[in-house]
């Protein structure tokens, strides 16, 4: 079983919509999230960090925690073009970080 | 803004070529990890570093090695390049303990 699992995409929504981004973790004891944007060719930046549950706000990100469901979300709203990218879900369990295989977004104008 | 660097940035090499790969951060972050990326692909991580004279094999096996005898400086070698090691090659350091990992800019490397 891998630790972090995401839907490879790709997920389309046009400009302007909220696009919703899902990942699971299988251990259990993991403390800390993060969502990583990566564009083609480069390397990954952060985006958010959350670390407890509930909703965690920043401009148009939303990352949304439920640890009793082993479930981490990110919600772009007014999504644009230049968001197009692929988005990927990590997970710290002391101090090793493990990926997902990401989720691409492609944003049609 | 996260500062760590890789260099060089791209590199082409012949079969049979002694390779490494620089990474370094100005950060003062103990954790550093490297990770391999095949285009589209997921990441892998292959070594980690919690601090210096400290390294781990990652969940990916590598022929390639590792150092850290400095804290800002984390090298990843090769000793014998292959076309199989064709791959982008990503550095990360990381702070406190559970906290975000910050990347390079990564290492596009092509064994011809």
């Amino acid at each position: 079983q891998k630790e972090v699992e995401q839907n490879s995409g790709p997920l389309s929504v046009p400009e302007g919509a909220i696009a919703s981004l899902n990942c699971t973790y299988s251990d259990r004891v993991s403390q800390s999230f993060f969502w990583y944007r990566q564009y083609s060719g480069k390397s990954p930046e952060l985006i958010m960090s959350i670390y407890s549950n509930g909703d965690k706000e920043d401009g148009r990100f939303t990352a949304q925690l439920n640890k009793a469901s082993q479930y981490v979300s990110l919600l772009i709203r007014d999504s644009q073009p230049s968001d197009s990218a692929t988005y990927l879900c990590a997970v710290n369990n002391f101090n090793k970080f493990y990926f997902g295989s990401g989720t691409k977004l492609n944003v049609k104008p | 803004e996260a500062d760590i660097y890789q260099t060089p940035r791209y590199l082409v090499i012949g079969t049979g070529k002694k390779i490494t790969l620089e990474c370094s951060q100005t950060m003062g972050h103990d954790k550093m990890y490297w990770y391999q990326q095949d285009p589209g692909m997921e990441l892998h991580l292959i070594h980690y570093s919690y601090g210096v004279n400290s390294t781990e094999k990652g969940d990916l096996s590598s022929e390639s090695t590792v150092s850290r005898i400095r804290t800002e400086h984390f090298p990843l070698t090769l000793e014998s390049a292959r076309p199989s090691h064709t791959s982008q090659y990503l550095c990360a350091s990381g702070g406190q303990v559970n906290t975000e990992a910050f990347f390079g800019q990564g290492t596009r490397l092509t064994v011809v």
